[in-house]
């Protein structure tokens, strides 16, 4: 089976441009999440979504950043304009509820702002 | 907001000897939860602890949850190469219900 799907890998970009990442959860799969892993402030929600409507936004960092997900099956988490201290590795991870249940991370997407 | 601490940030153990990393959280859980993240990879899921006082065993892992269900551990016994990693706690309940807080993970490094 196919697990949590993430892309690109890695991105490079400017200061100043627009990133999309996109999340392919694993189907049947009702919650996604959104983190941000940096080294100086380890792992953080971003954004979570439960049967595709978002739930806790609290952790988005500011405006410039937005997330989707339009359907079950795809989600993106959009920074415009990014900065180089967005560098970090975003993960997308699914759970079949919200609740009392683990997550599954995808491989992440490695961003880099120059 | 809820806030999970972990201890300690970093470990190095020889090939052999146990490690233990602790979980704290400045409210009660519903459930704790515990991942492990090789270096370069993502977060695997482990184990979930539900109950007070709840002791799951994996092999050489042991998770434990407090009675009070506000700190938990783990103990790694007789610790291999493989084991190497970073080792989360995820906390879930008050006001964070649906969604877990990470602590700031262990860093594991075993020398052979």
């Amino acid at each position: 089976d196919a697990g949590v799907i993430q892309s690109p890998r890695h991105e490079v970009t400017e200061m100043g441009q627009e990133v999309t990442l996109r999340c392919k959860p694993i189907s049947g799969h009702n919650s996604l999440f959104w983190y941000r892993q940096t080294m100086m402030r380890g792992l953080e929600l971003l954004i979570y979504f439960n049967n595709n409507v978002p739930i806790d936004d609290s952790g988005m960092p500011e405006d410039r950043f937005s997330a989707k997900m339009p359907n079950a099956s795809f989600s993106t988490l959009k920074i415009q304009p990014s900065e180089p201290r967005d560098s970090a590795v975003y993960f997308c991870a699914s759970s079949p509820s919200s609740v009392n249940y683990e997550q599954y991370f995808g491989p992440g997407t490695r961003l880099t702002v120059t | 907001g809820q806030q999970v601490m972990q201890i300690p940030q970093y470990q190095h153990v020889q090939e052999g000897e146990d490690f233990t990393t602790y979980c704290n959280s400045s409210t009660t859980l519903s459930n704790i939860q515990w991942y492990k993240q090789r270096p370069g990879g993502h977060p695997v899921f482990l184990i979930q602890l539900v109950k007070s006082g709840e002791v799951k065993k994996q092999k050489r892992l042991t998770f434990q949850f407090g009675e009070a269900k506000k700190n938990s551990s783990l103990h790694i016994t007789a610790t291999q190469t493989t084991d190497v990693g970073t080792y989360f706690c995820a906390g879930e309940g008050g006001t964070s219900y649906g969604k877990l807080t990470f602590g700031q993970g262990t860093i594991l490094t075993v020398h052979p």
